[in-house]
């Protein structure tokens, strides 16, 4: 089975332009969950989309935004990007019910560099 | 609010080494708790995990008990190998944000020979 896929890899922007990242889940899966990792703040959890529904939020400004689509597949959006958004970013899927915990698998994730 | 914290790194042990990574948690519900590891320009890989007191998870010779009483899930391992070398995350989830894991800061491990 093919496990969780991320693109594009690699990405460089410039502050105040717009990014759009991809994510596709082990087939199956209808959780998937995003994380932002840096040096500095480490990994921490942006969102949680299920069957095209955000369920869980992290602490983050509305400048970040992310949706799932039918096939289970999501995207996030960053907005007016700073300087502080480089990052890689990395997106779990999981078969994850409600109320349950089931095993997320990582993509390699998306590294991307703001200029 | 929940947190994990693990030991400083990095950790340099020579091959054959034993290995501990201390982790210990704060969290308002009832956690699972899990390792996860980071090979170089690489995601995260789930090394192993424990759902309830007393559990011990285990993967590739590593080892972790959920400990309730000390709020600790540390990590060994008899003997570290070359191949070991990365970075190691402790992290928790509890019931009702079951998809929103809370990370440690991460532990860089370092194996030589």
């Amino acid at each position: 089975k093919a496990g969780v896929t991320q693109t594009p890899r690699y990405l460089i922007k410039t502050r105040g332009q717009q990014v759009t990242l991809s994510c596709s889940p082990i087939s199956g899966h209808r959780s998937v969950s995003w994380y932002q990792q840096t040096p500095g703040q480490g990994l921490q959890f942006l969102f949680e989309y299920f069957s095209e529904t955000q369920r869980n939020k992290g602490n983050f400004p509305g400048r970040f935004s992310g949706r799932q689509f039918s096939n289970s597949r999501s995207e996030m959006n960053v907005s007016t990007l700073e300087l502080g958004d480089s990052a890689l970013y990395l997106c779990a899927s999981s078969l994850s019910g409600p109320g349950g915990f089931e095993t997320q698998y990582f993509g390699p994730g998306t590294r991307l560099l703001v200029l | 609010g929940d947190s994990v914290t693990q030991m400083e790194g990095p950790v340099t042990l020579s091959e054959e080494a034993f290995l501990t990574i201390n982790c210990t948690y704060t969290a308002t519900g009832y956690p699972s708790l899990f390792w996860y590891v980071q090979y170089p320009g690489e995601g995260l890989q789930l090394l192993l995990k424990a759902t309830k007191a007393d559990d011990k998870g285990s993967n590739k010779g590593f080892e972790a008990t959920y400990r309730k009483e000390t709020t600790s899930f540390h990590l060994e391992k008899g003997s570290v190998q070359v191949s070991d070398s990365a970075v190691y995350f402790c992290a928790l989830s509890v019931t009702g944000t079951a998809s929103k894991l809370t990370f440690g800061t991460g532990t860089r491990l370092q194996v030589t020979l």
